[in-house]
């Protein structure tokens, strides 16, 4: 089964405490990308990845980081968290559009 | 500020019903997704459209693109409770690979 899988799926933490929020898909698409879901804004795109060792900044990439070291996993990093990114994270991953999501990570920064 | 506007935003409409959600943009889209997503879960794509003018179907749901390929329309064909979710819109602009998305129009079907 075609599956993009994000874990944990809830997590709180507290401001500056480093944080992976893992990302892993089975369908050997080259392209995956990473999304913050908030209230009236919609997704918004963090990072993206066209390959192993090629990602790209999104429309809203500061304070994450990312990595691409093999092809289906592309962990998100937050190295000091802060209350404004308390938000649903999304991983999504495609062989041309952005076709596949995982199902969400749930993230609150006290 | 939104570069795609999705309208309307809430939309509660009886079972059988018909309803139209639009897309609209001042840019021109490389092109346009739309998806469904239901509470706790992440977005599923419904339909890619590519070409000015373009319309899909799928079963009731019908995807029209604009000729200039600035606004889009999803159109649903007497509603089910079923089709109750977040509908989005999502736009490739000229630099491959970039997508934005609109805020969304949350819609329920009531039986």
């Amino acid at each position: 089964e075609a599956q993009v899988t994000q874990n944990p799926r809830y997590l709180i933490t507290v401001t500056g405490k480093k944080l992976t929020v893992t990302c892993s898909q089975n369908m050997n698409h080259e392209y995956m990308s990473w999304y913050r879901q908030d209230p009236g804004l919609g997704l918004r795109q963090i990072y993206y990845s066209m390959n192993v060792e090629v990602t790209d900044k999104g429309d809203v990439p500061e304070g994450y980081k990312v990595s691409r070291k093999e092809k289906r996993n592309f962990p998100l990093i937050l190295e000091s968290p802060s209350p404004n990114q308390t938000s649903l994270y999304f991983c999504a991953s495609s062989s041309g559009t952005v076709g596949y999501f995982g199902a969400g990570t749930r993230l609150s920064v006290l | 500020t939104q570069l795609l506007e999705q309208s309307p935003q809430f939309l509660s409409i009886q079972e059988g019903e018909n309803l139209t959600v639009y897309c609209n943009s001042s840019s021109v889209f490389s092109s346009l997704q739309w998806y469904r997503q239901e509470p706790g879960e992440g977005p599923v794509l419904l339909v890619t459209v590519v070409t000015g003018g373009e319309v899909k179907k799928l079963k009731r749901l019908t995807f029209q693109f604009g000729d200039a390929r600035k606004d889009s329309s999803l159109h649903i064909t007497a509603a089910q409770p079923g089709d109750t979710g977040l509908y989005l819109c999502a736009g490739e602009y000229g630099n491959f690979n970039k997508f934005y998305f609109g805020s969304g129009t949350k819609l329920n079907v009531k039986p």
